[in-house]
């Protein structure tokens, strides 16, 4: 299976500073068909994981602009450009290129 | 609007069987593969297994397999998991979600959340 690592593993921001997650694979993501199907999920305290950015930079529909993705190959990054009280949860980047798909283990954002 | 109900909360003995359920709507059900996630107390995402409805196809993470059974009722619009001998390490948050292109889940379920306990 390939092993998805997450750090930090919690973050406390001031609300308007900004915040980064890493996200690293022990394989490359990178599909032959050009695509790298790496994802970054936000799960909100009581919700379900909602989908924040999909192929590694695209924002999913009603995403704030101030959420980014970056990255290939194996090593991505999701960033908060402003935080903002709403953005507090955990965080979870996932791979879709090989089965079985894969999380890492979750980056939990406080608001100090 | 894309949408997918799941089941209701449970509350079992060990050793019991039980079967949750999520319907879809607002979309093709036979088109897309629906993906199930467990969520254990206080932990993270665990990917399980997916299923075409369209014609049953189904993938199991080895971690889930022998383990649990997903299957779908298309005719309905339905997936379903199920379990034939219920532990308690099985107490949990079962989240189904729509499997798009390249593995992406994009449109989650509420959970159903499994107790097990004597």
């Amino acid at each position: 299976d390939i092993v998805m690592t997450q750090t930090p593993l919690s973050l406390s921001v001031t609300p308007g500073q900004p915040a980064s997650i890493s996200c690293k694979s022990s394989q490359s993501l990178l599909h032959s068909d050009g695509k790298t199907y790496l994802y970054w999920y936000l799960q909100k305290p009581g919700q379900s994981p909602q989908l924040l950015i999909y192929e590694v930079s695209s924002r999913f529909s009603g995403v704030p602009d101030r959420f980014s993705g970056s990255g290939s190959g194996t090593d991505f990054t999701l960033k908060i450009s402003r935080v903002e009280a709403e953005d507090v949860g955990v965080y979870y980047c996932m791979q879709g290129i090989h089965l079985p798909h894969t999380f890492g283990q979750g980056t939990k954002l406080e608001i100090k | 609007e894309v949408q997918l109900v799941q089941s209701g909360a449970e509350v079992k003995k060990p050793g019991e069987s039980l079967k949750i359920s999520c319907k879809g709507s607002g979309y093709s059900f036979t088109s897309y593969w629906i993906g199930w996630v467990r969520q254990m107390p206080g932990k993270g995402l665990e990917w399980m297994g997916i299923i075409y409805p369209g014609d049953s196809d189904t993938r199991y993470s080895p971690s889930f397999q022998g383990q649990v059974t997903i299957s779908a009722d298309k005719s309905i619009s339905t997936a379903y998991l199920q379990w034939s001998s219920l532990k308690a390490s099985d107490t949990a948050m079962y989240y189904c979600a729509r499997r798009s292109r390249g593995g992406l889940l994009d449109y989650w379920g509420q959970g159903t959340l499994v107790t097990v306990s004597s």
